[in-house]
């Protein structure tokens, strides 16, 4: 069956520092993959697609790497803030629409 | 603002009520969404309706009915919950279902006693 993991529940990161989050994904072949943020008490905001075909995506301090080969996408925040502390969805995509994982919290500390 | 609204933002019912929950988005978008979010899961897709059809529905429980009137409104219509269906549920909508960023509403936290 289809599975996606994100790496550790938490995560915690020293401000100033980059951050990286894993998705894995096994039993898959997503056409493009998306990253969600999302708060306590919030729906989950869109940050950036990256198509099969592409290796990286940029977008300010955040930056996204898929690797089809290691079925594996890698989300980097870079000069990380307190601000970005939240929950990040990897969500893989097909025709059918997103496949979501658990995400992982990522806790920046001052 | 994400341009998808949700009502009622908080909803506690009893195993034998009936009530329905509401989303509204005015973004011109042609496909919408509703998600269950539970502690510790993943957000479980429960249904997609692309231009006011119904596409797919992911064996969720017929006390769940889902309704899209319109390309702007969608409903989800629950009866006879159980304690396990307490859970956080969000509407999503999309320009089309696939290639697109879906934006998410609030969501209803929804608490069945």
């Amino acid at each position: 069956s289809q599975k996606i993991e994100q790496n550790s529940e938490a995560l915690n990161i020293q401000e100033g520092k980059t951050a990286t989050l894993t998705c894995n994904y096994t039993n898959y072949s997503p056409a493009y993959l998306q990253w969600y943020r999302q708060d306590p008490g919030r729906g989950p905001v869109f940050l950036l697609l990256i198509r099969e075909n592409e290796k990286e995506k940029r977008k300010e301090r955040l930056k996204v790497t898929f690797d089809t080969t290691l079925k594996q996408s890698l989300f980097h925040i870079t000069a990380s803030q307190p601000a970005d502390s939240a929950t990040y969805l990897c969500a893989l995509g097909s025709t059918d629409g997103l496949t979501f994982g658990k995400g992982t919290h990522l806790i920046i500390q001052p | 603002e994400t341009g998808v609204t949700q009502t009622p933002r908080h909803l506690v019912m009893g195993m034998t009520n009936k009530k329905s929950l509401k989303c509204e988005q005015h973004l011109g978008h042609n496909a919408m969404y509703w998600y269950k979010q539970s502690a510790k899961k993943p957000l479980e897709l429960m249904f997609v309706y692309s231009l006011e059809e119904r596409v797919e529905n992911n064996s969720v429980p017929s006390r769940f009915s889902p309704e899209c009137p319109n390309s702007s409104h969608l409903f989800l219509h629950l009866h006879t919950l159980q304690p396990e269906d307490s859970a956080l549920y969000l509407c999503a909508s999309s320009q089309w279902r696939s290639y697109n960023e879906q934006f998410f509403g609030p969501g209803t936290r929804l608490t069945v006693l």
